[in-house]
């Protein structure tokens, strides 16, 4: 099982839509997390960090459920530019220890 | 956006010849860190440093050297490139504050790496 795991996608959308991305984490130590995006052939750009009780920026929703594992992003109004895939990351251990786990990512299509 | 660079961005090789990428934030950092990217792998952590000399290996460091003698520079190093080791290499950066603003990493523009 791969410590950070989620669903590739694609997810196609039109301009407007709402979206929500899903991450699941085996490691229950973990203390960190966050989203990163990254478009085509960039390197990786943080989105957002996750905290235990929801955070929002924007039209960005992050929320994480600790008990469950689980880690959300949902995108409201959905944008063109907002087309990239979208990586849930989640640190390995207690402690700052630094170490990254990055899911494969999750590629949303944002459509006209 | 984070002061990283890289260099060179693109590079094909061949075979068996050494490869050093570098890495370069004008941050003044104390963590730097290379990735590889490939498909169906995701991000995967080769090494890291934590300072001045003090590296040490992540999750796929075999065939790749690190060595950092100064704060702004992180060099990675393919002694004899294999083809397995075509990928993207990503060099980020980690605040040496406290809690999240440590935690998070900024990413360089990546190195692209053909290997013939």
């Amino acid at each position: 099982r791969k410590e950070v795991e989620q669903d590739p996608g694609p997810f196609n959308v039109p301009e407007g839509a709402t979206v929500a991305f899903n991450c699941t984490y085996s490691n229950s130590a973990s203390q960190s997390f966050f989203w990163y995006r990254q478009d085509c052939r960039k390197e990786p750009k943080l989105l957002m960090s996750v905290y235990s009780s929801g955070n929002e920026d924007g039209r960005f929703t992050a929320q994480l459920n600790r008990a469950s594992q689980y880690i959300s992003l949902l995108i409201r109004d959905s944008k063109l530019s907002d087309s990239a895939t979208y990586l849930c990351v989640v640190n390995r251990g207690s402690g700052n220890t630094g170490k990254l786990i990055f899911g494969q990512g999750t590629t949303l299509q944002v459509k006209p | 956006d984070a002061g990283i660079t890289q260099s060179p961005r693109h590079k094909v090789t061949e075979t068996g010849t050494p490869v050093t990428l570098r890495c370069h934030q004008t941050e003044n950092h104390r963590y730097m860190y290379w990735y590889r990217q490939d498909p169906g792998h995701g991000l995967r952590l080769i090494h890291y440093s934590y300072g001045v000399k003090d590296t040490d290996k992540g999750e796929v460091s075999d065939g790749y050297s690190v060595s950092r003698s100064k704060t702004e520079d992180f060099l990675l190093t393919l002694e004899s490139a294999t083809s397995s080791q075509t990928s993207v290499y990503f060099c980020a950066i980690s605040e040496s504050g406290r809690g999240e603003r440590r935690i998070a990493q900024y990413f360089g523009p990546g190195t692209r790496l053909t290997v013939l």
